[in-house]
């Protein structure tokens, strides 16, 4: 299986600060998305960073991929509590068939 | 900005009903896919769709699922008789490249 392993489970941190999250992966792939999921909602795409892409930013979201370890971050700078859901990792390898991890909860504290 | 949208919102079914969860990509879009996700577990693929026809299904996807795309928008999930493992929030996605976008999702409430 290629899927994706977030880590940590949950992470909490205050309202500014920086949250970093991480994902591990099996096999090879084409590229490495990142969604945001609220509380009983849908998955919200944020970045897509390909495998021959090491760094990648959108806004406050940073993600790098480090593909001769088979992993990905994904950092919010200066957090708000609206950053706060769960955020999955999710792998293709080139069959256009998403394969996600557990997904790391979020919690920006005011 | 254009999403994709899925109806009804929430599903309540007895054992062994037939329930079509609906579904409309985004318009330019050429590929389609269900995953569903189980409270608290993974979102897992379910099956994808493209040309009219399945381009891929995972091991979930047995006999009592079928997809369709009945006209030049929506795009349809059946479950034939469903179970109470059924139970699950579904998702719709389409691409037209690489980025998946995914609609609001279906729970899916199997008594």
């Amino acid at each position: 299986s290629q899927q994706g392993e977030e880590d940590p489970q949950a992470l909490s941190i205050q309202e500014g600060e920086n949250a970093t999250m991480n994902c591990s992966y099996k096999t090879s792939i084409n590229n490495l998305q990142w969604y945001r999921q609220n509380s009983g909602r849908g998955l919200v795409h944020l970045i897509l960073i390909r495998s021959n892409e090491r760094e990648k930013h959108s806004g406050r979201l940073r993600v790098t991929l480090d593909t001769s370890k088979k992993s990905s971050s994904l950092l919010i700078t200066a957090s708000r509590a609206a950053d706060t859901a769960s955020y999955f990792c999710a792998t293709d390898k080139n069959d256009y068939k998403l394969s996600f991890g557990a997904g790391t909860t979020v919690t920006v504290r005011a | 900005e254009p999403e994709v949208t899925q109806t009804p919102s929430h599903q309540v079914t007895q054992m062994g009903q037939e329930v079509i969860l609906r579904c409309v990509p985004i318009s330019n879009h050429l590929y389609f896919y269900w995953y569903r996700q189980i409270l608290g577990q993974k979102v897992e693929f379910l099956v994808s769709f493209y040309n009219n026809e399945i381009s891929e299904k995972s091991e979930i996807f047995d006999d009592q699922f079928s997809v369709e795309r009945p006209d030049g928008s929506n795009f349809t999930l059946k479950i034939r008789s469903t179970k109470l493992e059924d139970s699950a929030m579904y998702f719709c996605a389409s691409t037209v490249a690489e980025e998946q976008y995914f609609g609001p999702g279906t729970r899916l409430t199997v008594t």
